[in-house]
């Protein structure tokens, strides 16, 4: 185990399915993420979570909706897919800030990812 | 616009030959870090480089941000089976904007 665990690792739903993808860190981060992963375009960032507030949004479609209630998890609300949204989704987590509070950027923990098949 | 370019996207080796992947940006980045993913699994995260021409070694992985931290590299020296996988060069442009991942390199190896 990472320190990340993402659940559930694999989900099929239809485009007109509501569903959702959770993401927990055992590792004391402040900073959590959500990426996708796909074939044709490797690790794309999706948003950044900072002390629970969302920093970036990387002009992610709206039927995607990140909800991060405490420092510890993150969720990726999901619905209308499309078929092109099949992808892996990894879930990561960092520290972002040194000791003092100044933004300093260190290694991510990535979660195992949830495989998603939109039909 | 920022562009950072990893190369080469394939590399076919022979057990036993050393590999080298590359990141080349046109602007100077503040830090550089390396993933590795097997197959089948998730980036695990290797290193990062802060300094001008920094050079870090991880057993027979040498890793070095360029003078001038535009480049990287990432160099393993005589590769062995467990060393398939695909390689990530990754970079912020500061500030809590999370990071950028490069296409990474895929190494296949041949035994």
């Amino acid at each position: 185990e990472t320190g990340v665990t993402q659940t559930p690792r694999h989900l099929v739903m239809g485009m007109t399915n509501k569903k959702s993808l959770k993401c927990e860190q055992h590792l004391g981060h402040n900073a959590m993420y959500w990426y996708k992963q796909s074939a044709k375009k490797p690790l794309e960032l999706m948003f950044v979570y900072s002390l629970e507030e969302r920093v970036e949004n990387n002009s992610v479609p709206s039927r995607f909706s990140p909800e991060c209630p405490n420092s510890s998890h993150l969720f990726l609300h999901l619905h209308t897919l499309q078929p092109e949204d099949s992808a892996l989704y990894l879930c990561a987590s960092s520290q972002d800030r040194t000791s003092t509070g100044a933004h300093r950027t260190y290694g991510y923990t990535f979660g195992s990812g949830t495989r998603l098949t939109v039909v | 616009g920022q562009q950072v370019m990893q190369i080469p996207q394939y590399q076919h080796v022979q057990e036993g030959e050393d590999f080298t992947t590359y990141c080349n940006s046109s602007t100077t980045l503040s830090n550089i870090q390396w993933y590795k993913q097997r197959p089948g699994g998730h980036p695990v995260f290797l290193i990062q480089l802060v300094k001008s021409g920094e050079v870090k070694k991880q057993k027979r992985l040498t890793f070095q941000f360029g003078e001038a931290k535009k480049n990287s590299s990432l160099h393993i020296t005589a590769t062995q089976t467990t060393d398939v996988g695909t390689y990530f060069c990754a970079y912020s442009w500061g500030g809590a904007d999370g990071l950028t991942f490069g296409k990474g390199t895929h190494l296949i190896i041949q035994p």
